[in-house]
């Protein structure tokens, strides 16, 4: 009974590159969400999507970020150009119902460099 | 402004000791509150799970209190065990989407 699954687990990229970073729900989960937490601080939420749609994205930069969720296919948090600033954390969560009485499920995080 | 913030921001105890963390959070109208535990380089584990009409969860040797009007929720650990070292987050909801976390409290416990 696979949980929520996060891939690459670590990435190294260089200023200006593209980060992909991919987050497959637990099976049967149709909401994710995505959280950043940069070097000692707590969780912030970036943006929650169901499939096909964006719900909350109140937490993501203006600029460069992007998250979508198909209707088949893991959730893509896509960062274009990145900057050391990026270096963080990306923790992906997912859960059956919104609010619902379960939890959210998180996966084991994405490790971001950026050189 | 809905923030959360836990102290103290580290503790190291000896083995054996019962333990309270604290968690405050500025907007009363919470949806529900979760006690998260994160290993170093790992992912978050959930602890305890409170719903916003209920005061207090218990799971083993730990329990999780919840007062809505003062804002504030403790979790309480009994006979601390070195496996027991790792960051605690706490985690409020005031909707259906949006966990908003503290910092954290990081615990050691040595033998």
């Amino acid at each position: 009974n696979a949980g929520v699954m996060q891939n690459p687990r670590h990435l190294v990229r260089r200023r200006g590159q593209e980060a992909r970073l991919r987050c497959s729900p637990v099976k049967g989960h149709s909401h994710v969400y995505w959280y950043r937490q940069l070097p000692e601080e707590g969780l912030k939420f970036m943006v929650y999507l169901q499939k096909e749609n964006i719900i909350d994205e109140s937490g993501m930069p203006k600029e460069r970020f992007s998250a979508e969720f198909p209707k088949e296919g893991p959730s893509i948090l896509r960062i274009q150009q990145v900057v050391r600033g990026d270096s963080a954390a990306y923790f992906c969560a997912s859960s059956p119902l919104a609010g619902g009485p379960g939890t959210q499920y998180f996966g084991p995080g994405t490790r971001l460099t950026v050189l | 402004k809905q923030e959360v913030t836990q102290i103290p921001a580290a503790l190291s105890v000896p083995e054996g000791e019962n333990l309270v963390l604290n968690c405050s959070f500025t907007d009363s109208a919470i949806y529900n509150l979760q006690w998260f535990r994160q290993d170093p380089g790992k992912g978050l584990t959930s602890l305890l799970l409170i719903q916003s009409s209920q005061r207090e969860q218990t799971s083993g040797r730990l329990n999780a209190s919840l007062d809505k009007s003062s804002g504030r929720s403790t979790l309480y650990i009994a006979a601390s065990q070195p496996g027991d070292s790792a960051t605690y987050l706490c985690a409020v909801s005031y909707n259906t989407d949006k966990l908003i976390f503290g910092t954290g409290t990081r615990l050691q416990v040595f033998p």
